[in-house]
């Protein structure tokens, strides 16, 4: 089961990048590295997914080194809407080994 | 497409009643999952079922909870005797397939059980 580990709270201001990053030392060969994004009230929303490299689509961009013992979610330009708990989670398989940990409070202010 | 469908929203309950939650999938998605979430902390996972089978109740607690998916109808969380310790936001996701990388995990937007 791996484990992540990732700051448990983070403030910046409107317009900067936002750079959150995870440890996972312990991921599996066969493990996607996959964030979501969950504000007050409301389920957890799908953010972006990689397995190596890096990934970027519309709304952010994930970097992974080759070892892949770590991720960085990259948030370029955050806005007051940005506010929200950041999750990490590592696996295969959706259920019981897909672990939302604690998550990362990132608070963006004016 | 509708998103995964939860109600009630909101729901309080008295110390020994029953709680029962439902969530409808998305369209087309046959694996569900439902998370409970307390006040400040992550979700935690609770059951993993795909239509009329539970394939994984791991996380939930043996006595008091229970979960089924029907061939018909959305699926129910049902929590008997609640307890002030069972308030939480419980949350359902729903998926068209069981791995990561080949389709997105949906959420509902959770429904909030309060025991007085």
């Amino acid at each position: 089961l791996a484990k992540t580990t990732q700051p448990i709270s983070m403030d910046s201001y409107e317009g900067q990048e936002v750079n959150i990053t995870c440890s996972h030392n312990n991921i599996a060969t066969n493990d996607y590295i996959t964030w979501y994004q969950q504000f007050p009230s409301q389920g957890p929303r799908f953010i972006i997914q990689g397995y190596k490299t890096k990934v970027t689509n519309e709304v952010a961009s994930l970097f992974i080194p080759a070892d892949r013992k770590s991720s960085t979610l990259s948030l370029p330009r955050v806005s007051l809407s940005d506010t929200a708990v950041y999750y990490c989670l590592v696996g295969l398989y959706y259920g019981q080994n897909f672990v939302f940990g604690p998550g990362t409070r990132l608070s963006v202010l004016p | 497409n509708a998103g995964v469908m939860q109600n009630p929203r909101h729901l309080v309950r008295r110390r020994g009643q029953e709680a029962r939650l439902r969530c409808s999938p998305m369209k087309g998605h046959s694996h569900v999952y439902w998370y409970r979430q307390l006040p400040e902390e992550g979700l935690k996972f609770m059951v993993y079922l795909q239509k009329e089978n539970i394939i994984d109740e791991s996380g939930m607690p043996k006595e008091r909870f229970s979960a089924e998916f029907p061939k018909e109808g959305p699926s129910i969380l049902r929590i008997q005797q609640v307890v002030r310790g069972d308030s939480a936001a419980y949350f359902c996701a729903s998926s068209q397939q069981p791995s990561v990388n080949t389709g997105e995990l949906f959420f509902g937007e959770g429904s909030r059980l309060t025991v007085l």
